[in-house]
């Protein structure tokens, strides 16, 4: 039940851009995004919602295929400030809950100068 | 605005001892979640209130573990007679209804 991020981890030079992908084997109402710097909170990015859509603002941006059960988010033109694990939790189900979100195990970014 | 705060932000116990980690969230928010989080890997929900209302509490490991939230603002989650296993990190999260989670800081609960 737990969903499936790849990859484990990236290293990127500013400036290069990244793909973080979230799959589940159990139909999704929606993906939520969160990135986690060392010791501190996770800090929420975005929330797709059952209909394929993509949202975004600035350089991340995500999409949702539905059918797929998938969920990726789009890192362009990475900053330094985008180091850090980023972690997709899974809503499951047809109707929103809005609890018990199942998270991955992250994948860990590495942004370098 | 202030976000969600927790306390305190590291506890060290002896085995079998009772703690007590404690989440203020944000002011207004209906629901309240709490998370484990073991070293490197995601949050893991244990349990989810609606106001005062514990709805979920299918993650909570074993009955040493209870948490509350007796006027749907701040909530204590406490585990009795600790164990090793018990060390995690312990994650308070709160939300409007039907919207994002947002995240408290933690509390590091280490179990010798």
């Amino acid at each position: 039940q737990q969903p499936v991020q790849s990859p484990q981890a990236v290293i990127l030079r500013e400036g290069e851009d990244a793909v973080i992908n979230c799959s589940s084997s159990k139909a999704l109402y929606s993906v939520h995004w969160y990135r986690q710097k060392h010791g501190e909170a996770p800090v929420f990015l975005m929330i797709l919602l059952k209909g394929g859509e993509q949202k975004g603002h600035e350089k991340i941006s995500a999409s949702f295929n539905e059918k797929k059960q998938q969920s990726s988010l789009y890192l362009t033109a990475s900053q330094l400030s985008y180091s850090g694990t980023y972690f997709c939790g899974t809503e499951i189900g047809s109707g929103g809950s809005n609890y018990k979100l199942t998270f991955g195990k992250g994948t860990l970014l590495t942004v370098n100068p | 605005g202030a976000g969600v705060s927790q306390s305190p932000r590291y506890k060290v116990a002896k085995r079998g001892q009772d703690v007590a980690l404690r989440c203020d969230p944000i002011s207004g928010h209906v629901s309240l979640f709490w998370y484990q989080q073991a070293l490197g890997q995601g949050p893991e929900f244990l349990t989810y209130f609606q106001n005062e209302a514990q709805l979920d509490k299918s993650g909570l490991p074993s009955d040493r573990f209870f948490a509350e939230r007796p006027e749907g603002s701040v909530s204590t989650l406490k585990i009795q007679r600790t164990q090793q296993e018990d060390s995690a990190v312990y994650l308070c999260a709160s939300s409007l209804f039907h919207s994002e989670q947002f995240f408290g800081p933690g509390t590091r609960l280490t179990v010798l």
